[in-house]
């Protein structure tokens, strides 16, 4: 079946440094491709998105770029600060479906 | 914007006893409304999925006797945990698509802890 791939399981960095998370996925056709952040014993954030139509999208400290070809997306985060530390979820929507499909999260760990 | 609430956060229950869940979309009406559970350390598990005024429909494996969802209107969807048992202790999570059409963005809730003893 379609899968959603996220690497590292985890990242550890220091503050100011950036961190880049990568997702990878199987259909070609997906067109939807959010990022949630969850904090621990809170529900998912959605923190950016985007469509199949753009490259890349940005909001302040994160950004989101995503490559069609090669069927990844990636979320940036620069300057990071220790509030950054969460578990990060990417996700797709497959064609034919309305559901979103997970990765396994990454847990980003900034260390002042 | 684009509020969701669950209630309760957290409930403690006995083993065979049921449990009720409520999923309220605040500020935004909601064509469909997804149920998750998560165990710790993992990602979300979709259970079903639930428009509004229609049955809902769950993901293989899911018992559909066992949660039953009711998604009564366009701001609120439940899930009735029936005959609970530990094993059924988890998070569980909602979300909810905004209507009007298939944006894809999905909110979530801050999600209820279930503890079967």
């Amino acid at each position: 079946g379609e899968n959603v791939e996220q690497h590292p399981s985890t990242l550890s960095v220091q503050e100011g440094d950036s961190a880049v998370i990568k997702c990878t996925y199987s259909d070609s056709a997906s067109n939807y491709f959010p990022w949630y952040k969850q904090e621990l014993g809170k529900g998912p954030q959605l923190i950016i998105d985007i469509r199949s139509n753009v490259g890349e999208k940005k909001d302040q400290r994160i950004a989101v770029t995503l490559n069609k070809t090669a069927k990844h997306f990636s979320l940036h985060i620069t300057e990071t600060q220790p509030e950054d530390s969460a578990v990060y979820f990417c996700a797709a929507i497959f064609s034919g479906y309305s559901t979103l499909t997970f990765g396994k999260g990454t847990m980003l760990l900034v260390s002042p | 914007g684009a509020v969701v609430s669950q209630h309760p956060s957290w409930v403690i229950c006995k083993s065979g006893t049921s449990v009720k869940i409520e999923c309220r979309s605040l500020d935004f009406q909601a064509t469909t409304m997804f149920w998750y559970r998560q165990f710790p350390k993992q990602s979300l598990m979709l259970m079903a999925t639930s428009n509004e005024g229609s049955k809902a429909t769950y993901e293989q494996g899911v018992e559909k006797d066992k949660f039953l969802i009711n998604h009564a209107s366009l701001t609120l969807s439940t899930l009735t945990v029936t005959s609970a048992h530990p094993e059924d202790s988890s998070f569980y999570i909602c979300s909810a698509d905004v209507a009007g059409g298939p944006s894809y963005e999905q909110y979530f809730g801050p999600g209820t802890r279930l503890t079967v003893t």
